[in-house]
């Protein structure tokens, strides 16, 4: 299948830093990313849908000023912890669907990036 | 609203045991179902999907799992489950309108014993 790539792997970071994930699709053009977080023992939830070109779409209950998602290239979607703090960490997964291809086509996954703020 | 709820979360088996894994769903629309599969240290992938159709779906390395409407559930069955069969299993359904924004259940953490 096609392959979304995510970097970093991990990352440790100290309180009120900032840090940029970074979902790429290397074989696909991706007009369309999710992002997923997934606390210890817990579900993944969605937290926002990328749109390559235009505003990130939040969903309910998330902080669209403390993360910030930029889908600037059909390759690539930026997501970026603002001012983390211990909370946030987390384990950050992407998807991403190819674009001009039928609405139900399957999104892939990336690996995830597994967040630690100090 | 939608929502997806799994029943197990922890199951562990010996090799060549049968698994059947429980996803329940709640759900307002035209029914779409997955399942994922998350090997240690690897990708979330899909194993298989319902949109239409035959309600017994196949799905890669032997799985399959049956959408039941009457019960509102779509579970993971495997008739041999081998050791390579450890991981995390998710259900999912997709938000209303958006196929491929999921909701998923909280997972069951599969462990198979050679």
């Amino acid at each position: 299948g096609a392959v979304v790539s995510q970097h970093p792997s991990w990352v440790i970071c100290k309180s009120g830093t900032s840090v940029k994930i970074e979902c790429r699709s290397l074989d696909f053009q991706a007009t369309t990313m999710f992002w997923y977080r997934q606390f210890p023992k817990q579900s993944l939830m969605l937290m926002a849908t990328s749109n390559e070109g235009s505003k990130a779409t939040y969903e309910q209950g998330v902080e669209k000023d403390k993360f910030l998602i930029n889908h600037a290239s059909l390759t690539l979607s930026t997501l970026t912890v603002t001012s983390a703090h211990p909370e946030d960490s987390s384990f950050y997964i992407c998807s991403a669907r190819e674009g001009g291809r039928p609405r139900n086509t399957e999104a892939f996954f990336g690996q995830g990036t597994r967040l630690t703020v100090v | 609203a939608q929502s997806v709820s799994q029943h197990n979360h922890h199951v562990i088996l010996s090799e060549a045991a049968s698994l059947e894994l429980g996803c329940n769903y709640s759900y307002g629309g035209t029914v779409n179902l997955f399942w994922y599969v998350q090997y240690p240290g690897q990708h979330l992938q899909l194993l298989l999907k319902y949109f239409s159709g035959d309600p017994l779906v196949k799905g890669i390395k032997g799985f399959e799992a049956e959408f039941i409407k009457s019960k509102f559930s779509f579970n993971l069955r495997k008739p041999s489950v081998q050791w390579s069969d450890t991981a995390e299993y998710f259900c999912a359904v997709p938000f209303s309108g958006g196929y491929n924004k999921l909701i998923f259940g909280a997972g069951t953490r599969l462990a198979v014993h050679p």
